[in-house]
């Protein structure tokens, strides 16, 4: 498909454990975005990347979470010993260039139990 | 974090009417953006405006950026059921090459028939 991809599209783990989720960009995309959505909220921003760099990490929440991008394509975010209130969607965006209009993918909601 | 103020949370109205919303921040942005995300699927940008002051439309929606660059309302036309999803407000920072957006809570419209 043309359009951003996320998966797992859910996943639900125990506390404590581990989670990594995947994002895959628009082809060609530059930039790649990553966002969480709580229940009747708007997306908040978590890190974003230019190319396999990642510029801006300063929406992550604390050092349990990490992103990387090693080859400017695909994307994986970390979470490790999840708790509860990492409960969330995870939402992934790509944009051709920085400040260009970005494309979301559908999410993965996380349920940490 | 931070989030723009988008209100009421909820909106209910009759098919072929007219509905507004707004937008504000206690910051200036350069871009501002209106999103709509329907259930289950990540938000679609609506309209981009660039320039305080702008005025764009697209098709029965219509959006300004306003003067202070603090604030931006959507203006949808002749409403119709398909319309129904929640409504973001998003912003780009005035500063730098930070590329970031920051999102309202959101609107959810509802549309009788």
């Amino acid at each position: 498909g043309a359009g951003v991809s996320q998966s797992p599209r859910y996943k639900v783990t125990k506390r404590g454990q581990d989670v990594a989720l995947r994002c895959d960009p628009i082809s060609g995309h530059v930039s790649l975005y990553w966002y969480r959505q709580a229940l009747g909220q708007g997306p908040e921003f978590l890190t974003y990347f230019n190319y396999e760099a990642q510029q801006d990490k300063s929406g992550l929440p604390n050092d349990r979470f990490s992103a990387e991008r090693p080859e400017g394509s695909i994307s994986t975010l970390t979470i490790q010993r999840t708790e509860q209130r990492d409960s969330a969607m995870y939402r992934c965006a790509s944009s051709f260039t920085a400040r260009e209009t970005q494309y979301f993918g559908p999410g993965t909601r996380l349920l940490v139990l | 974090g931070q989030q723009l103020n988008q209100s009421p949370q909820s909106m209910f109205i009759q098919e072929g009417e007219d509905v507004s919303m707004n937008c504000t921040s206690s910051s200036i942005f350069n871009t501002w953006l209106w999103y709509k995300q329907d259930p289950g699927e990540g938000p679609v940008l609506l309209i981009a405006l660039y320039k305080a002051g702008e005025l764009t439309s697209n098709g029965r929606l219509t959006a300004q950026f306003g003067i202070t660059r603090k604030d931006s309302f959507l203006n949808i036309s002749a409403s119709i059921p398909s319309d129904v999803g929640i409504y973001f407000c998003a912003g780009r920072s005035a500063t730098g090459a930070n590329s970031k957006l920051t999102f309202g809570k959101g609107i959810t419209l509802s549309v009788r028939p």
